[in-house]
């Protein structure tokens, strides 16, 4: 069964600096896709990034990069530059790929503060 | 804005009432998902919908059904309420062909709160 993993509940970070938010994932499948969500107070669920396992390069979209490392299962999201409006709840998800449009299963989630 | 629509955006009722929640997803996409997020829970998947008929199956609870009619739009069921039931229920939709690799579009959720 898959299984995603983030181990912090909470980070801090100062604004313009770089922040890592952590997740492991457990799956036996080969094919599957890695995704990162955002979902700020207002509550709706922001689509920011995703890696496929077979994907050699680190996928980036702007200040997000996916840092994969395949070996020690782990997928963990790069914000670069944060800004205040990077505040929020951050969600790691993964679904497998051998069974069509399979549902997403997700981590618990950090919650990012950004400071001034 | 994401393209996926649920009404409404906010549900009070009381327990052991029965409520309808709405969905409408991408234009074009088949398939439909329901999620709940709760304080406990964390989000759960519940159900999912291809075409019209159920695909899979999760911690869905048997006072909960769901359906997808075929203009696509889905609407989620719960009957019985319970305080427990308050949550935060998303519809989310995705886009053919199947894939590992699409992602998923959520609507901006219904928050159901149970009195």
């Amino acid at each position: 069964a898959q299984k995603i993993t983030q181990t912090q509940p909470g980070m801090f970070v100062q604004e313009k600096e770089a922040v890592t938010l952590d997740c492991t994932y457990d799956t036996s499948d080969q094919s599957y896709g890695l995704f990162w969500y955002k979902q700020p107070s207002s509550g709706e669920m922001i689509f920011l990034i995703y890696q496929g396992s077979y994907d050699e390069q680190n996928a980036t979209e702007g200040r997000y990069s996916l840092n994969f490392q395949k070996a020690r299962k782990s997928a963990n999201l790069v914000i670069s530059a944060s800004q205040l409006g990077d505040s929020a709840m951050y969600f790691c998800a993964m679904r497998e790929a051998g069974r069509g449009n399979t549902p997403l299963v997700f981590g618990k989630g950090t919650r990012l503060s950004v400071i001034a | 804005d994401s393209g996926v629509t649920q009404t409404p955006k906010h549900l009070i009722t009381a327990t052991g009432q029965r409520v309808t929640l709405r969905c409408s997803p991408r234009s074009g996409d088949l398939s439909v998902y329901w999620y709940q997020q709760s304080l406990d829970q964390g989000l759960q998947f519940l159900i999912q919908y291809y075409n019209g008929e159920e695909r899979a199956k999760g911690n869905i609870l048997e006072r909960f059904s769901a359906q997808q009619f075929p203009d696509l739009h889905s609407e989620l069921n719960l009957s019985s309420l319970e305080l427990g039931d308050s949550a935060l229920y998303f519809c989310a939709s995705s886009p053919t062909p199947r894939s590992a690799y699409n992602e998923q579009f959520f609507g901006p959720g219904t928050r159901l709160t149970v009195l």
